[in-house]
């Protein structure tokens, strides 16, 4: 069975760094793409990082494009989100998502999520 | 970036009712996918490559649609799909999704 476990998550002052981390299990890690997904409370889907499976490139949107790092370690089966220069609009659960890459672009899991507040 | 335009944000349906969700695109993409959310929980895929059915999904639920119009029906409404639904495209960079129809059930 397919399992992905956020943690990380927590309160944080505006400006500060946070890291997200996201334990993999029932399937062959190094096998697929990873991406963080959030969602703002009450508010819609926001991509937010996508990494290939070897870890060798990184895809970010504007929004988080030199602030967010995602990476990964396939040895532990575990995806990464260090978060620095955080605002108050990055506020929102952050969701662990498997993406699909073999001709669609898609996410097929995703895990319960991980809560980030940024205030002061 | 392509915009993807839901309506309607928010519908309610009886028991056994038809239900169509409209996903309008700012621009043409080449497939759509479709997640369900529920109250509390994270979004679970629901159907890929615009029409074929995630694992595990009921077949009153299918998916069609072409260009910038695509579309998510429910057959025949049950009190277990009230949730809200987001369409997604990849098509372009950015990846986005859509922003969301609520359904509940009457």
């Amino acid at each position: 069975e397919v399992q992905l476990v956020e943690s990380g998550g927590g309160l944080v002052q505006p400006g500060r760094s946070l890291k997200l981390s996201c334990v993999a299990s029932g399937f062959t890690f190094n096998n697929y793409w990873m991406t963080w997904i959030r969602q703002a409370p009450g508010k819609g889907l926001e991509w937010v990082a996508s990494i290939t499976n070897t870890g060798g490139s990184t895809y970010y949107p504007d929004s988080v494009k030199g602030r967010f790092t995602i990476s990964r370690d396939n040895a532990k089966s575990t995806l990464y989100l260090q978060m620095n220069s955080l605002r108050s609009e990055d506020t929102a659960t952050y969701y662990c998502t498997r993406l699909i890459t073999t001709h669609y672009w898609y996410f097929d899991f995703w895990g319960p999520g991980t809560m980030v507040t940024v205030s002061s | 970036e392509i915009v993807l335009t839901q309506s309607p944000t928010t519908t309610a349906a009886s028991p056994g009712e038809k239900v169509t969700i409209t996903c309008l695109a700012s621009s043409s993409v080449s497939n759509m996918y479709w997640y369900q959310q529920k109250s509390g929980a994270s979004p679970k895929l629901l159907i890929y490559s615009t029409s074929s059915l995630a694992s595990g999904v009921p077949d009153r639920f299918s998916g069609s649609g072409s260009g910038t119009s695509y579309s998510l029906t429910i057959n025949t409404m049950e009190a277990e799909d009230a949730a809200t639904y987001y369409c997604q495209q990849w098509s372009s960079n950015p990846l986005t999704f859509g922003s969301g129809t609520k359904l509940e059930i009457k």
